[in-house]
């Protein structure tokens, strides 16, 4: 069963304009961790967030900002004036016994 | 900054030749993790390590591919028989004790499989 669920495959917006990458996730623990990955074009993973189950307060960094609410299982990061560095795929993953990943969101800013 | 290194950066290999991947995981991490990205594709979890040994493998982690952990600080993925599906991005990864402690990652090792 698919864990993390990233419905958005790949979206374009243009600089300057806010976008929300959506993830929806799925367990059966009451404890859980959720995360989100950024891969730029070069290829590495890097850690943005993390945000535990019990912890629902949505959290502001800069221009990033994430709303989690677990009545909706989901974990959704908003980029606020976005810009052409923002550019690069968006995971979202699970922990509950593992790292799940989800399919990945490909972001592209445009100047 | 701690970190994980992973070599070789870029490995090309020939259809049926054995290849090994390396990892150095952040030191006092205990869950040791690879996983692989076709190009273009998502990230899919291959295994899971802790307390040498295996804890959780995919259905990708088949008979042709194992881990070690030879000498308490080296992470390695064995390929024995390579096929041209295999290339792609590896990553390993490793994280600490608490379950929701960020799980650190190398920055991939590319295997071309030619």
């Amino acid at each position: 069963a698919q864990k993390v669920t990233q419905a958005q495959t790949e979206i374009s917006v243009v600089e300057k304009e806010d976008v929300t990458l959506d993830c929806v996730y799925e367990t059966r623990d009451t404890t859980y961790y959720l995360f989100w990955y950024k891969q730029p074009p070069s290829g590495e993973l890097v850690f943005l967030i993390r945000r535990n189950s019990f912890d629902e307060q949505n959290e502001i960094s800069g221009r990033y900002s994430w709303n989690f609410q677990k009545s909706t299982s989901s974990f959704n990061f908003t980029i606020t004036a976005s810009q052409v560095v923002d550019s690069a795929v968006y995971f979202c993953a699970l922990i509950d016994d593992n790292l799940f990943f989800g399919t990945g969101t490909r972001l592209t800013v445009i100047p | 900054e701690p970190e994980v290194t992973q070599t070789p950066s870029h490995q090309v290999t020939q259809m049926g030749q054995e290849v090994i991947l390396r990892c150095v995981p952040i030191s006092n991490h205990l869950y040791f993790y690879w996983y692989r990205q076709i190009l273009g594709q998502k990230v899919e979890f291959l295994v899971s390590f802790y307390n040498n040994e295996i804890s959780e493998k995919s259905e990708i982690f088949d008979d042709q591919f194992s881990v070690e952990r030879p000498d308490g600080s080296n992470f390695t993925l064995k390929i024995r028989s390579t096929k041209l599906e295999d290339s792609a991005m590896y990553f390993c990864a490793s994280k600490g004790v608490m379950r929701d402690t960020e799980a650190f990652f190398g920055q991939g090792t590319r295997l071309t499989v030619v």
